[in-house]
């Protein structure tokens, strides 16, 4: 089945540092991929999506392209906040189910 | 627009009491999802409503369920509370039409359940 796969947490990195949190994923036909963070007490925030292949979602800094050849959906950001501290998903939607992965929590320290 | 409302946001209940927890969607999503969030199991999906119809259920046991009313609203009831289902408790609404939308989904700030 349908199944998204991200790294292990948590990472924890100086402010201005480079962000990469690696995500792939696992599905039959054209899913549409997303980033979710979630900040403390709070539900999911949709951060940036992807609909179709070599596609590049970007919002606040964050980017991620969806590359079908390597089934990944990775997201970067070139320079991280303190702000930035939270939860970040990774998830798909196929055939509109929705699949998450297990969550990244990234620190930011200042 | 008025994004996805959960109520309430927190509810404290002892053991073996029900609960009954409510999501409004966005206005026009017709598709409601609950998601279980706990430290140690993640997010888990626990069913989705499409239409008033459940479309999709995930693997919990049958003290959970739900319903959507015509107005895309939905309620989640937990039946005889246990320990374990102290979480928070997510909702999220889509579009949920056909495949090609796939478009995202929209969360509400959660429930706290405290089951003691």
């Amino acid at each position: 089945g349908d199944s998204v796969t991200q790294m292990e947490g948590p990472v924890t990195l100086s402010e201005e540092a480079f962000l990469t949190i690696n995500c792939t994923y696992t599905a039959t036909g054209y899913p549409s991929l997303f980033w979710y963070v979630q900040y403390p007490g709070e539900g999911l925030q949709l951060l940036l999506k992807a609909t179709k292949a070599d596609d590049k979602g970007s919002n606040k800094g964050f980017e991620a392209t969806y590359r079908k050849e390597t089934t990944s959906f990775h997201l970067e950001k070139g320079s991280v906040q303190v702000s930035d501290s939270a939860v970040y998903f990774c998830a798909l939607s196929n055939f509109n189910k929705f699949y998450f992965g297990s969550g990244t929590k990234l620190n930011v320290k200042p | 627009k008025a994004g996805v409302t959960q109520t309430p946001r927190y509810l404290i209940k002892t053991r073996g009491q029900q609960v009954t927890l409510s999501c409004s969607p966005i206005s026009g999503h017709r598709s409601v999802s609950w998601y279980q969030q706990t430290p140690g199991q993640g997010l888990q999906f626990l069913f989705e409503y499409f239409s008033e119809t459940q479309r999709n259920k995930g693997n919990f046991p049958g003290r959970f369920s739900g319903r959507q009313f015509s107005n895309s609203r939905s309620e989640m009831n937990v039946s005889t509370l246990e320990l374990g289902d102290s979480a928070l408790y997510l909702c999220a609404s889509s579009l949920g039409l056909g495949r090609e939308a796939n478009t995202e989904a929209f969360f509400g700030q959660g429930t706290r359940l405290t089951v003691v």
